[in-house]
């Protein structure tokens, strides 16, 4: 299995462009869920999706769009970057919601310029 | 909401044991999860408390004691590779218990 792939692995955007970060798992699990990490911020969740076509926001949502039309696939967008949005995003997954382990992709860093 | 709160640095010589501290503030909760990260890497799980207790991985073994809002990570026979970041999270029983909040970290340095 690969686990939790993440492409692309580093981005540079200016600001208000928007971009789709992609976030694909395949040990079958349902829930998903997106982070940002900021230094000394630890991570906060951004959106998350307990099944195909279900979502919902979590701490931090404003400024991104996600939609999960299948179990494997679970793509956030950034409608129209903001220098604020520069962190290094993670997707996550887990075999259910309450999951006690989560297992996180490598982590995309994106530079808002 | 919930706010987790700890140490933001920790030094420790190797072979030596430390222990990492998270107090919390939230209205319920499932269980107390710990996470490794080490530096431009994802975090990787390493245990998870749903009763009070200690619960023991290997080297790693992990606290909660709900009455005093309070949990712990404790790391014994410290190598350098354990220099890293560490987090507690929880997952709050409000909201169907689908979001999980992490603590802002604890960077722990392995010295010789």
């Amino acid at each position: 299995n690969a686990g939790v792939t993440q492409t692309p692995k580093f981005q540079v955007l200016k600001t208000g462009q928007s971009m789709t970060l992609q976030c694909a798992q395949d040990m079958n699990h349902e829930y998903m869920s997106w982070y940002r990490q900021d230094p000394g911020m630890g991570l906060r969740l951004i959106h998350y999706s307990v099944g195909a076509g279900i979502t919902d926001q979590g701490e931090v949502p404003n400024g991104y769009n996600v939609s999960r039309s299948t179990t494997e696939d679970f793509p956030l967008r950034l409608l129209s970057a903001a220098p604020s949005q520069t962190s290094v995003y993670f997707c996550a997954s887990s075999y259910e919601s309450r999951g006690e382990e989560q297992y996180f992709g490598p982590g995309t860093r994106l530079t808002v310029t | 909401g919930q706010s987790l709160e700890q140490p933001s640095e920790v030094t420790a010589v190797e072979g030596a044991i430390v222990q990492i501290n998270c107090t919390y503030q939230t209205s319920g909760f499932y269980g107390l999860s710990w996470y490794q990260q080490h530096d431009g890497g994802a975090p990787t799980f390493l245990s998870y408390n749903a009763l009070d207790g200690l619960e023991e991985t290997g080297r790693f073994s992990s606290f909660l004691s709900r009455s005093d809002s309070y949990g712990y990570l404790l790391l014994q026979e410290l190598q350098m590779k354990d220099s890293a970041s560490y987090f507690c999270a929880v997952r709050s029983l409000t909201g169907g218990g689908n979001k999980l909040t992490f603590g802002t970290g604890t960077q722990l340095k392995v010295e010789l």
